[in-house]
């Protein structure tokens, strides 16, 4: 079965310092795998997504994720925080062999950057 | 110009009831889909359309009818209303079903069933 881990609920950070946020997911293949962000009482908005080619892709924001095949991670990266970070970050997979579109999702986890 | 809208944005209801949310997208998108997103925050798919047509039907009661009038449109119409169908459901739209392009999702619409 396809499934997607946030092993942490919640990542706390100071203004300034790197962040992860980690993501492991369990696919058969080789998956497309996206990040997004949720802040509070909104929709979600994409980040970045992996389809091929470079395991470090960069996305929006000053957002950057490194894809390792070998240990099945996708973990969401910042080099310095900010206190606009803060909000639910969720990683989602895709079959690539999926026809439908479907995403799978972690669990989310709650970013909190403190000044 | 908001490129994925839900209405409402609230709904209040009480168990029983029959209920419709609207979704409309501009984008010009060929692919559409509902997600359930429960009190934990987690997210799940419920239905996908492509040109209208359902191509993603996951294990979702069949008290929950998506319809697809046009390809900017998808509707979700619940009936019998239960007090787990309290949630928050988003809709989303994508180029299309099969290349990897991210979804792009409306604000939400908060279901609560009393």
């Amino acid at each position: 079965a396809q499934s997607v881990a946030q092993p942490e609920d919640q990542v706390n950070v100071a203004e300034g310092n790197p962040l992860t946020v980690k993501c492991t997911y369990s696919v058969s293949g080789n998956p497309y795998l996206f990040w997004y962000v949720q802040y509070p009482n909104r929709g979600l908005q994409f980040l970045l997504k992996y389809i091929t080619g470079d395991n470090l892709v960069k996305g929006s924001y000053g957002f950057e994720a490194e894809f390792n095949k070998s240990q099945t991670s996708f973990h969401l990266k910042k080099p310095s925080a900010l206190v606009s970070d803060s909000a639910l970050y969720f990683c989602a997979v895709r079959d690539r062999s999926n026809q439908g579109g479907k995403l799978i999702f972690g669990q989310g986890t709650e970013l909190s950057v403190k000044p | 110009d908001t490129a994925v809208s839900q209405t409402p944005k609230y709904l209040v209801t009480q168990m029983g009831n029959d209920k419709s949310i609207k979704c409309e997208q501009n984008l010009g998108h060929d692919t559409m889909y509902w997600y359930k997103q429960d009190s934990k925050k987690f997210l799940k798919i419920m239905f996908s359309y492509n040109n209208k047509e359902l191509i993603i039907n996951e294990t979702v009661p069949n008290r929950f009818s998506p319809k697809s009038p046009d390809k900017a449109h998808l509707n979700l119409h619940i009936n019998s209303l239960e007090l787990g169908d309290s949630a928050v459901y988003f809709c989303a739209s994508s180029q299309g079903p099969v290349a990897p392009e991210e979804q792009y999702f409306g604000p939400g619409t908060r279901l609560t069933v009393t």
